[in-house]
């Protein structure tokens, strides 16, 4: 089955601009996750979408915000990127009805990089 | 919520040598806890899971025991390979309830020939 596919795989922004990534889960999974990786911080939780919903938030700035469509793909904006917001992007998802207990299925990242 | 302590890398280790990678966590209740790997240039991968005290998970030669007295759960290899080097997270669900994981900072493992 294919996995968590990201795009772009790199985007190239100056501050003040604004910048969308989107993800698409595996088949059959409705819920996406994003993760800031940023250098030297680990992962960052940023949001939790299911089944169009957002689930739960991390600790960001609302400039950073997303949407799940009805095909369960997801896009996260962030808006007035600043110099900060250089990181590697990770979206993940999960099967309909997993718990909190199962496992995450990551794509590739997006590495996005403000100038 | 719910949170975990990881062995601050990087960590450089001969082939063959044992690796031990620590992780303790603080949990309300029993979540299950995660090994999550990173190759370079790609994503997260899950090496290996136990969901409930005293389990222990084990994929590719690492092994981990869900340790309820002492909050830990160890990644351990008897044998490492120059193939192993990555980033090892350790995880856990960030709360009862709320699917998305918190993770450690990451210890970047090197294994030299």
């Amino acid at each position: 089955e294919a996995g968590v596919t990201q795009s772009p795989t790199h985007l190239i922004k100056t501050r003040g601009q604004q910048a969308t990534l989107r993800c698409s889960p595996i088949s059959g999974h409705t819920s996406v996750y994003w993760y800031q990786q940023a250098l030297g911080l680990g992962l960052q939780f940023l949001l939790w979408y299911d089944e169009g919903e957002e689930r739960n938030r991390g600790n960001f700035p609302p400039r950073f915000s997303g949407r799940q469509f009805p095909n369960y793909s997801s896009e996260l904006n962030v808006n007035a990127l600043e110099l900060e917001d250089s990181a590697l992007y990770l979206c993940a998802s999960s099967p309909r009805g997993s718990s909190y207990n199962s496992p995450l299925h990551f794509g590739n990242g997006t590495r996005l990089t403000v100038t | 919520g719910n949170s975990v302590t990881q062995m601050e890398g990087p960590v450089t280790l001969s082939e063959e040598a044992f690796l031990t990678i620590n992780c303790t966590y603080t949990a309300t209740g029993y979540p299950s806890l995660f090994w999550y790997v990173q190759y370079p240039g790609e994503g997260l991968q899950l090496l290996l899971k136990a969901t409930k005290a005293d389990d222990k998970g084990s994929n590719k030669g690492f092994e981990a025991t869900y340790r309820k007295e002492t909050t830990s759960f160890h990644l351990e290899k008897g044998s490492v390979q120059v193939s192993d080097s990555a980033v090892y997270f350790c995880a856990l669900p960030g709360k009862t309830g709320a699917n998305n994981l918190f993770f450690g900072t990451g210890t970047r493992l090197t294994v030299i020939p």
